[in-house]
């Protein structure tokens, strides 16, 4: 009955590696998005998509990818992956701006 | 540039007392905003979402108030309780697809 899950919930990984993080909302909204928690817990936009397209790329390295299949989902790829990356990934939801709902967020440690 | 600020950076308090956590952000011309609450190690989840054009909104012992004129808004927390503990991270939309600029969040701490 998960809102928002995202998988997977911890990952540990080498430098240079390639990881996804996925990511699917239950809860028919519109738009998706990913933000990034950095180690002094702040929170930033990554990117947002409505209705599959990419609405919002702020400035993160061409190294991430994102990419919505269908409205449920958006996943985010991650290519020589570096040590600076490591931080807790959450994905949110919602419906025409209207509240962010989140998921329980993706641990990734570079070593 | 919308930049979002929490006054204090964290908070202690004994159980049972009512406390304010403040939220001020720099462009009044917002969508909503929302209040979130964060367990260490673990997502988010939101408590209130105030609209624009509403003054306030309430959820059991949350209360949480908007000047939009002003450019803030409190989180008001009666009697509080040890499970309160967390941190608090108040948001804020500038349009309705544009996303949430947060601020970094007041720790709270409620003692026994």
């Amino acid at each position: 009955d998960t809102a928002v899950s995202q998988t997977p919930k911890y990952l540990v990984t080498q430098m240079g590696n390639d990881k996804s993080i996925k990511c699917e909302q239950n809860l028919g909204h519109d738009t998706m998005y990913w933000y990034k928690q950095d180690s002094k817990k702040f929170l930033k936009i990554m990117f947002s998509y409505n209705n599959k397209e990419l609405i919002i790329n702020e400035t993160v390295p061409n190294r991430f990818s994102p990419k919505s299949p269908d409205k449920a989902h958006l996943n985010l790829h991650i290519n020589s992956l570096e040590l600076g990356d490591s931080a807790v990934y959450f994905c949110a939801s919602s419906q025409n701006g209207q509240g962010l709902h989140f998921g329980a967020g993706t641990r990734l440690s570079v070593l | 540039k919308q930049e979002v600020t929490q006054i204090p950076a964290a908070l202690s308090v004994p159980e049972g007392e009512n406390l304010v956590l403040n939220c001020s952000f720099t462009d009044s011309a917002i969508y909503n905003l929302q209040w979130f609450r964060q367990d260490p190690g673990k997502g988010l989840t939101s408590l209130l979402l105030i609209q624009s054009s509403q003054r306030e909104q309430t959820s059991g012992r949350l209360n949480a108030s908007l000047d939009k004129s002003s450019g803030r808004s409190t989180l008001y927390i009666a009697a509080s309780q040890p499970g309160d503990s967390a941190t608090y991270l108040c948001a804020v939309t500038n349009s309705g697809y544009s996303t949430l600029t947060f601020g970094k969040g007041t720790m709270l701490l409620v003692s026994p």
